[in-house]
C-alpha cells in the first residue's frame, strides 16, 4: 500500500457520460498530480494541485477538470466521454510543489473503459 | 514532442545476466532523472534517481548512469532476477519553471523487461 488511495479501481461507462475519479494523497503530502496512461503511451501529465490550488496544467482536455478540497483529497471529472478516453488514470502525491529527487508516490490507478 | 524517450518497448534477459534499460531526453533544463518500476494492476513505484551534478548513482543491484553531453541515461540491473520483470519508466524534472511542466515529472513510454529463469 503506497498510501495514495484511488477509487474506484474500475469504471465502465458509455460515451457521452460523465464520471468522477477520486484520490486521497499520502498523509502529509500537499501536492496531487493526475496522469493518464493510454494504450502504448507513457504517463501523460494532466494537472497538479498544491494545497488546494491549481499549480500546473499539462495535456488536459477542456472536457476534463479537477479540484483539490480542503482535506487535500482530489477529484478528476471527465465529461462527454469518448472511446479514446479509455485509459488508466493515476493519481500521485508529493510533499513538495515540484518534482525532485524524491519523485512522487503513485496510487494503483483507476481503469476507465468507455463503451 | 516527446521530451523523454525510451526507444525500446521491450527487453528480454536471462536470469543472472545484466539488464540495461536506456532513456534519452531532449530538454537540457532537466536536472533530476528518476526510474520507476510498474507491475500490472499497480501504480508505478520509485526505484532510483540521479541528479544532473552526478554521473552515477548506485543502490544495491540498481545503478543509473547519466551522460549529460549525450542527453542519455541508463539503468543497469545486475544480476537480473525474475521478480524484476516489470515495465520501467524513465522520468525527468526541472526544478526551475520550464514551459508548462513547472518542475513536474515528464515520463517516457516505458520499457517492458522480462527476466527469464
Amino acid at each position: 500500500d503506497s498510501g495514495v488511495t484511488q477509487t474506484p479501481k474500475h469504471l465502465i461507462t458509455a460515451t457521452g457520460q460523465r464520471v468522477t475519479l477520486r484520490c486521497s494523497p499520502r498523509s502529509g503530502d500537499l501536492s496531487v498530480y493526475w496522469y493518464q496512461q493510454s494504450l502504448d503511451q507513457g504517463l501523460q501529465f494532466l494537472i497538479q494541485y498544491y494545497n488546494g490550488e491549481e499549480r500546473a496544467k499539462g495535456n488536459i482536455l477542456e472536457r476534463f477538470s479537477a479540484q483539490q478540497f480542503p482535506d487535500l483529497h482530489s477529484e478528476l471529472n471527465l465529461s462527454s466521454l469518448e472511446l479514446g478516453d479509455s485509459a488508466l488514470y493515476f493519481c500521485a502525491s508529493s510533499i513538495s510543489r515540484t518534482g525532485s529527487a524524491y519523485g512522487y508516490t503513485f496510487g494503483s490507478g483507476t481503469r476507465l473503459t468507455v463503451v | 514532442d516527446q521530451q523523454v524517450k525510451q526507444n525500446s518497448p521491450s527487453l528480454s534477459v536471462q536470469e543472472g545476466r545484466i539488464s540495461i534499460l536506456n532513456c534519452d531526453y531532449t530538454n537540457s533544463m532537466f536536472d533530476y532523472f528518476l526510474w520507476y518500476k510498474k507491475y500490472p494492476a499497480e501504480g508505478p513505484t520509485f526505484l532510483i534517481s540521479i541528479s544532473s551534478i552526478k554521473d552515477k548513482n548506485e543502490d544495491g543491484r540498481f545503478t543509473v548512469f547519466l551522460n549529460k553531453s549525450a542527453k542519455h541515461l541508463s539503468l543497469h540491473i545486475v544480476p537480473s532476477q525474475p521478480g524484476d520483470s516489470a515495465v520501467y519508466f524513465c522520468a525527468a524534472s526541472a526544478r526551475l519553471n520550464y514551459g508548462g511542466s513547472q518542475g513536474n515529472l515528464i515520463f517516457g513510454k516505458g520499457t517492458k523487461l522480462s527476466v527469464k529463469p
